[in-house]
């Protein structure tokens, strides 16, 4: 069974670097697919913030290119999301995701984490 | 970016009355659209892709259609376990997008 994990500090303080890791199993990273963080904000918002393929390249959302950055560790099948000098606005639920493409979806999520910014 | 506008944001609907969600997007998206379903504290959960296609294992009450710019979700008979957020997201363009949801409650 495929199962997806987050994993990282609820509280961030403003301006420093939120980090998350997605720990994969039942499924090797590298042998397909697109592995992606979206993340909800409260009040039901939904953003897609980029991926890492299979392959090791990666795709953000432009509203996030300067502050993203989604890195990969094959030998753990872990895949990390770090994003750089946030505000309270990135205050969410930070999910993984494996994006299939044929047909396109998101088959498998994880559990979620909530990341909150605040001083 | 490829706005996806969804209506109505909540819903109140009795069991087994049928409901409409509807997402109508900013450009033609060429039926490359999925709905999820999220239910209290879990994580969102396929229902629909290809806008129509029914996702394995999700009952037949659930159903999609549209086409261009305009995609809806329909339930049918709705029963207590339907409770949740309801998602529409189209993947015809990068970068991906979603509506902003709709919450369904049980009169």
């Amino acid at each position: 069974e495929i199962q997806l994990q987050e994993s990282g500090p609820g509280l961030v303080k403003p301006s420093q670097s939120l980090s998350l890791t997605c720990s994969v199993t039942g499924y090797t990273i590298t042998s397909g697919y697109d592995w992606s963080w979206i993340r909800k904000f409260p009040g039901n918002k939904m953003e897609w913030m980029g991926y890492i393929s299979y392959s090791g390249s990666t795709n953000y959302n432009p509203s996030l290119k300067s502050r993203i950055s989604i890195t990969r560790d094959t030998s753990k099948n872990q895949f990390f999301l770090q994003l750089n000098s946030v505000t309270t606005e990135d205050t969410a639920t930070y999910y993984c995701a494996r994006y299939s493409w044929g047909p396109h979806y998101f088959d498998y999520w994880g559990q979620g984490v909530m990341v909150t910014v605040s001083s | 970016d490829i706005r996806m506008t969804q209506s109505p944001a909540s819903l109140s609907a009795s069991l087994g009355e049928t409901v409409n969600i509807e997402c109508l997007a900013s450009e033609d998206i060429y039926s490359d659209l999925a709905w999820y379903q999220q239910k209290p504290g879990k994580s969102p959960q396929l229902l629909i892709y290809n806008a129509n296609s029914l996702q394995n294992g999700v009952p037949s009450r659930f159903s999609g259609s549209g086409s261009g710019t305009q995609y809806s979700l329909k339930i049918n008979s709705l029963q207590s376990e339907d409770v949740a957020t309801y998602f529409c997201q189209q993947y015809n363009n990068y970068p991906l997008t979603f509506g902003s949801g709709t919450k369904l409650e049980i009169k």
